[in-house]
């Protein structure tokens, strides 16, 4: 199976922190995305990546960044955290070509800036 | 503009009955899939049935299938015989159907719970 792992389950930061959050897959696929999951809101993409240190904005990039500098591994990075910010965050993985799958998804982070 | 709609925040079902879970959306584009995600306590996303748009016959997998009526831009879900195990978010999502990137647009969610 396809596994997406996103290494902290639960992480608590103070407000100014530069705050990283890692998402590795073990599956080749192309394609990594960031979403963040807030109630009522449902998911809103933050930036994707189709392939090494490429990366496009989504819907909310705004006070975050990324990096992926090998291709199982990306990043997202809030520069100066704030309170905003605190929500629970997604990573999912896709092969470049193989749109009917969807995507596979890590089990979330869930940050909280104080 | 892409969008999608699950007017339902909240639904709860008696264990062994009958739900459906509403999703309309919005796309100017004629290929596209569907999906139906569900998000348990565990948070583990984790997608309970998928829909080519070009495909009239409405997909099933198990106790959950689908209503799809592209018309109308509408895509249910049905789960029958409803377990404790059900009891999750279900978001509603589409792609755009092209090769690179593909972004996934999803609902708000619909919070199921289903009572013993």
């Amino acid at each position: 199976d396809v596994k997406v792992t996103q290494s902290s389950r639960y992480l608590v930061k103070r407000t100014g922190e530069k705050v990283f959050l890692e998402c590795v897959q073990d599956m080749d696929h192309e394609n990594m995305f960031w979403y963040r999951q807030d109630p009522g809101l449902g998911l809103r993409l933050i930036y994707f990546s189709y392939d090494v240190k490429m990366k496009e904005k989504g819907d909310i990039p705004e006070g975050y960044s990324v990096s992926r500098e090998k291709k199982e591994r990306f990043s997202l990075i809030l520069e100066s955290a704030s309170t905003n910010q605190t929500s629970m965050y997604l990573c999912a993985s896709s092969p470049w070509d193989s749109v009917f799958y969807g995507y596979t998804f890590g089990s979330g982070t869930r940050l909280t800036v104080v | 503009a892409q969008t999608v709609t699950q007017s339902q925040p909240e639904m709860s079902v008696q264990e062994a009955e009958t739900v459906t879970l509403s999703c309309t959306y919005d796309t100017s584009e004629s290929n596209y899939y569907l999906f139906w995600y569900k998000q348990p306590p565990s948070r583990q996303m984790i997608l309970v049935i998928r829909q080519e748009a070009y495909k009239q016959q409405n997909a099933t997998e198990n106790r959950f299938s689908v209503n799809f009526q592209k018309a109308a831009k509408s895509f249910s879900l049905k789960i029958s015989d409803s377990q404790l195990g059900d009891t999750a978010m279900y978001f509603c999502a589409f792609i755009i159907y092209q090769t690179g990137a593909n972004n996934l647009f999803f609902g708000t969610g619909t919070r199921l719970t289903v009572i013993p």
